[in-house]
């Protein structure tokens, strides 16, 4: 119930095209919905973050649209770019649970912006 | 601001041996969480310390442990190595309020032999 699932594994995308990635959970108690964004060789970085009480979320070039009663939240990036090619991570934590600390992350998405 | 720190950046040790990882939040910041990275399990949460308390555990054997200052740096230790410790371990901070937003270090690369 911990879980979350991420898919798909890698996605590769054209310059200028929208790149999906979707996630899932089973855990009611999660409300916080964070997206990250790996180089190789870096920690992850915090790109965008959501709370289940909007269904969308953007910030620039990044969307995160929200679906509670479905339990699945996705990342968008509009318009890609070569250098958006990273590994892109869904997370999960119950915040209100006194757990927000404790993030559950996806599996992960190796993302290839081709030019 | 200055990020979160951790060092060392890279680290061999043989088998059997005990390490300990140093991690410095972003000032302010009073959460210090810690996660183990690799290819075949991914991102796993190991603990969170809150003002010098544990405050959450993941599934991980009590080889592995934490601490944490009243400056809110954080250590976390883990005891008789095994080849399976093999790891990126990544610390991150978080002011907690209003959002539990973390921010990750560039991590320690652990290699076991």
């Amino acid at each position: 119930q911990q879980q979350v699932k991420q898919s798909p594994q890698s996605l590769i995308v054209q310059k200028g095209g929208i790149s999906i990635i979707n996630c899932a959970y089973e855990n009611t108690a999660f409300d916080y919905f964070p997206w990250y964004q790996q180089f190789p060789g870096k920690g992850p970085a915090l790109l965008i973050a959501i709370r289940p009480d909007v269904s969308e979320k953007k910030e620039g070039r990044f969307t995160i649209s929200f679906n509670k009663s479905a339990k699945q939240f996705s990342l968008h990036i509009m318009d890609s770019q070569p250098g958006d090619s990273a590994t892109y991570f869904c997370a999960a934590s119950a915040f209100g649970h006194n757990q927000g600390g404790k993030l559950i992350f996806g599996q992960g998405t190796e993302l290839s912006v081709k030019p | 601001k200055a990020g979160v720190t951790q060092t060392p950046r890279y680290l061999i040790k043989t088998r059997g041996q005990q390490v300990t990882l140093s991690c410095s939040p972003i000032s302010g910041h009073r959460s210090v969480s810690w996660y183990q990275q690799t290819p075949g399990q991914g991102l796993q949460f190991l603990f969170e310390y809150f003002s010098e308390t544990q405050r959450n555990k993941g599934n991980f054997p009590g080889r592995f442990s934490g601490r944490q200052f009243s400056n809110s740096r954080s250590e976390m230790n883990v005891s008789t190595l095994e080849l399976g410790d093999s790891a990126l371990y990544l610390c991150a901070s978080s002011l907690v309020r209003p959002d539990y937003e973390q921010y990750f270090g560039p991590g320690t690369r652990l290699t076991v032999t």
